[in-house]
């Protein structure tokens, strides 16, 4: 089974501090995503990756920023929360040959920006 | 942009009927499209993808019907169960660019 796990599940932070969100695939896809999920909204792109130290800007790249030094691990900056990033972050995963939509996501982080 | 929706937020029917999620899509251009579940607490899981050269497409219990006249999209799920009470919401994608619908909360009535 893939398996897709983030650090946290639910995490609060005060407005301006430095957050981390790890995302961790345990079955070598090269694909890894980053999602927010808000009520009314839909997922939508933050950033994604198709290679280690290569990042694309998905849809809504401001304010976050992303790390992806080994092929497992894809991290997520806020590097200042702010409380309009309060909401749930979902990292994904997929191989490069595999079908284009079969992206494995993880649990979801529910963070709270204060 | 895209504009990927659902005709309800809701929908309720009684364990053993089928249901039928729809999905409404504005790109004429779309190739591609998913339909994801996502039960409380987790991430969203793959369950049925079509392409734009196909109208139907069927998985296990599920169908996925494509109309590119009206831009439409539908999940059917047969013998609806208790397990299938989940959120359910589907994707378009142009190229490389994914659109996702805001989602139907599906309720199964034992």
């Amino acid at each position: 089974d893939v398996k897709v796990t983030q650090s946290s599940r639910y995490l609060v932070k005060r407005t301006g501090e430095k957050v981390f969100l790890e995302c961790v695939q345990d079955m070598d896809h090269e694909n890894m995503f980053w999602y927010r999920q808000d009520p009314g909204l839909g997922l939508r792109l933050i950033y994604f990756s198709y290679d280690v130290k290569m990042k694309e800007k998905g849809d809504i790249p401001e304010g976050y920023s992303v790390s992806r030094e080994k092929k497992e691990r894809f991290s997520l900056i806020l590097e200042s929360a702010s409380t309009n990033q309060t909401s749930m972050y979902l990292c994904a995963s997929s191989t490069a040959s595999g079908r284009i939509g079969e992206q494995y996501f993880g649990p979801g982080t529910r963070l709270t920006v204060t | 942009g895209e504009s990927v929706g659902l005709h309800l937020p809701t929908l309720s029917v009684q364990e053993g009927d089928n249901s039928i999620i729809n999905c409404a899509y504005s790109n004429s251009a779309s190739d591609y499209f998913i339909w994801y579940k996502q039960e409380s607490g987790k991430g969203p899981q793959f369950i049925i993808d079509i392409r734009s050269n196909m109208d139907k497409r069927q998985g296990q219990r599920v169908t996925v019907l494509l109309n590119k006249t009206v831009k439409h999209l539908s999940l059917q799920i047969a013998a609806t169960q208790p397990g299938d009470s989940a959120v359910y919401f589907c994707a378009d994608c142009t190229g490389n660019q994914f659109y996702f619908g805001t989602g139907t909360s599906l309720t199964v009535i034992p």
